[in-house]
C-alpha cells in the first residue's frame, strides 16, 4: 500500500509563470484535500473533492488557483500568473470512506513551491 | 468558525521525560473531531492520536495520549518517556464533523525539541 504522492516535490518559478502540481492519493480513498502552508504557519484548507467532485474552496482559493481531480482518482492544482506570496509548501492528503474505522487523514509529502 | 489556539511557540524538553504540548480550540459544532499531527523536518504530516467530541475517555496511542477537557475546550497531547526522534513540530487540528474527511483547521504548531 503505497502513500499519498505529489509530483514535482519542488518547483522554482518566476513571477508571472502558471505553474501545475499534482497529487496521487492513496488508491481507496475517495476523498482528496489541498492545503497550503507557509513558513512558521499551520497548514491552511484550500478544497476539497469527494471522487472527481469539489465539495468546498477556501476564499483563499483566487481566481488564480483551480483544482481538478477528473476522473475521481489523482488531482492537480495550477496557479496562474504566480505571485511572490504564493511561495509555500503545497499539501495534498487524502481519506477513505466515511464509514472506515479510521478517522485521520493521510498526507503526501508536499511540492514547495518558490517564486522568484 | 473553528479555530486553534497552540500558545507554545517552542519547547526544550530532556530526552525521557514526559511533554506536555497545549491545544485550545473554538467552535460552535456540537459534533467535531481533534488530531495532533507530526511534521519532522523532512515536511510530512504524521498522524497521532485523534479523539472524537463524545468520546468518554481520553485517546491513547502507544507513548502519545490525548488529554481532552471538554468544558475548557483543550486538547492537549501527552508524550510520555520522550525521545530524540521526537524532536520536530506538532499541530493541533479540528474537523468540523465526528469523522476527519471534512477539511481540518490546524494551529500554527509547537516546535518540540528532545535534548540528550
Amino acid at each position: 500500500d503505497t502513500g499519498v504522492s505529489q509530483d514535482p516535490r519542488h518547483k522554482i518559478t518566476k513571477r508571472g509563470q502558471n505553474v501545475t502540481f499534482r497529487c496521487d492519493p492513496i488508491s481507496e480513498h475517495n476523498r482528496l484535500y489541498w492545503y497550503r502552508q507557509t513558513l512558521g504557519q499551520g497548514p491552511e484548507f484550500l478544497t476539497y473533492f469527494q471522487n472527481e467532485a469539489q465539495l468546498e474552496k477556501s476564499r483563499l482559493l483566487s481566481d488564480r488557483f483551480s483544482a481538478e481531480r477528473p476522473k475521481g482518482s489523482f488531482s492537480t492544482l495550477e496557479i496562474q500568473r504566480t505571485e511572490q506570496g504564493d511561495s509555500a509548501m503545497y499539501l495534498c492528503a487524502s481519506s477513505p470512506r466515511r464509514t472506515s474505522a479510521t478517522y485521520e487523514q493521510y498526507f503526501g509529502p508536499g511540492t514547495r513551491l518558490t517564486v522568484t | 468558525a473553528q479555530k486553534i489556539t497552540q500558545t507554545q511557540p517552542g519547547m526544550f524538553v530532556q530526552e525521557k521525560e514526559a511533554v506536555t504540548l497545549d491545544c485550545t480550540y473554538d467552535t460552535s459544532d456540537p459534533s467535531y473531531g481533534l488530531f495532533w499531527y507530526k511534521q519532522p523536518s523532512s515536511g510530512e504530516m504524521i498522524f497521532l492520536i485523534y479523539q472524537g467530541s463524545y468520546d468518554q475517555q481520553n485517546a491513547t496511542e502507544g507513548r502519545y495520549s490525548l488529554n481532552f477537557q471538554k468544558a475548557r475546550k483543550s486538547a492537549n497531547l501527552v508524550i510520555s518517556a520522550s525521545q530524540l526522534g521526537d524532536s520536530a513540530m506538532y499541530f493541533c487540528a479540528m474537523s468540523r464533523k465526528f469523522f476527519g474527511n471534512e477539511k481540518l483547521t490546524f494551529g500554527t504548531g509547537t516546535r518540540l525539541t528532545i535534548i540528550p
